[in-house]
């Protein structure tokens, strides 16, 4: 049962724009939502971070929303430049889930110069 | 050293071997996590090590699956009598206790393709 959703698989997005990613969960009890990004032949790498007492978290160009009534999180990137082009991954766990974070399946973000 | 380093980085075995697979995380990181990407799918947990001692063994798929770790470093993940569904990236993953919301550092996997 896939507790973590994304449900685009790719993105394509000008230079310069925003980029939108967003992220659905369905379980009530989690508290912390992380969002990594991945380049080809490497490891996910940490971007940000939000714990379910905020809404909004932000860190220079990416800035996380968490919506708890709707199980929803998104992830803005402005402006949206060429290196940004990854695979992003959301991320989600709870002091009730046990120690592991669940992923999503990936959003495949493409910034065209 | 300075990342989380995997060993090795690809891996091609004939169905019914058995592979282990390295991890190194960074030295001082207490909790070491072992996760697989399948094609087309998300990460799926496998393993938490705090320290030597696994708390956490829920996600192994099966009891070909195993994994240890010593001197609170490297960690080993062992499938045996491999199959074809077990063909994924196998990713380590190392953190300091409590620092959930600092993410893990991941290594770069191991690409284990079962033939």
């Amino acid at each position: 049962d896939q507790q973590v959703k994304q449900n685009s698989p790719s993105l394509s997005v000008q230079e310069g724009r925003i980029s939108i990613l967003n992220c659905d969960y369905t379980n009530s009890m989690f508290d912390y939502f992380l969002w990594y990004k991945k380049y080809p032949a490497e490891g996910p790498t940490f971007l940000i971070s939000i714990s379910s007492i905020k809404d909004k978290n932000e860190d220079g160009r990416f800035t996380v929303f968490l919506n708890k009534s709707a199980k929803h999180l998104s992830l803005h990137i402005v402006p949206s430049q060429p290196g940004d082009s990854a695979v992003y991954f959301c991320a989600a766990s709870g002091i009730s889930t046990g120690n592991q974070f669940y992923f999503g399946t990936g959003t495949s973000l493409t910034v065209i110069p | 050293g300075a990342g989380v380093s995997q060993s090795p980085s690809n891996k091609v075995t004939e169905k019914g071997k058995d592979v282990e697979l390295r991890c190194d995380p960074i030295s001082g990181h207490t909790a070491l996590y072992w996760y697989r990407q399948r094609l087309g799918q998300g990460l799926e947990f496998l393993i938490y090590f705090q320290g030597n001692s696994a708390p956490d063994k829920s996600g192994l798929p099966s009891d070909r699956f195993s994994a240890e770790r010593t001197g609170e470093s490297v960690s080993t993940l062992t499938i045996q009598r491999t199959q074809q569904e077990d063909s994924a990236v196998y990713l380590c993953a190392s953190s300091l206790s409590g620092g959930v919301l600092r993410g893990y550092t991941f290594g770069s996997g191991t690409r284990l393709t079962v033939v």
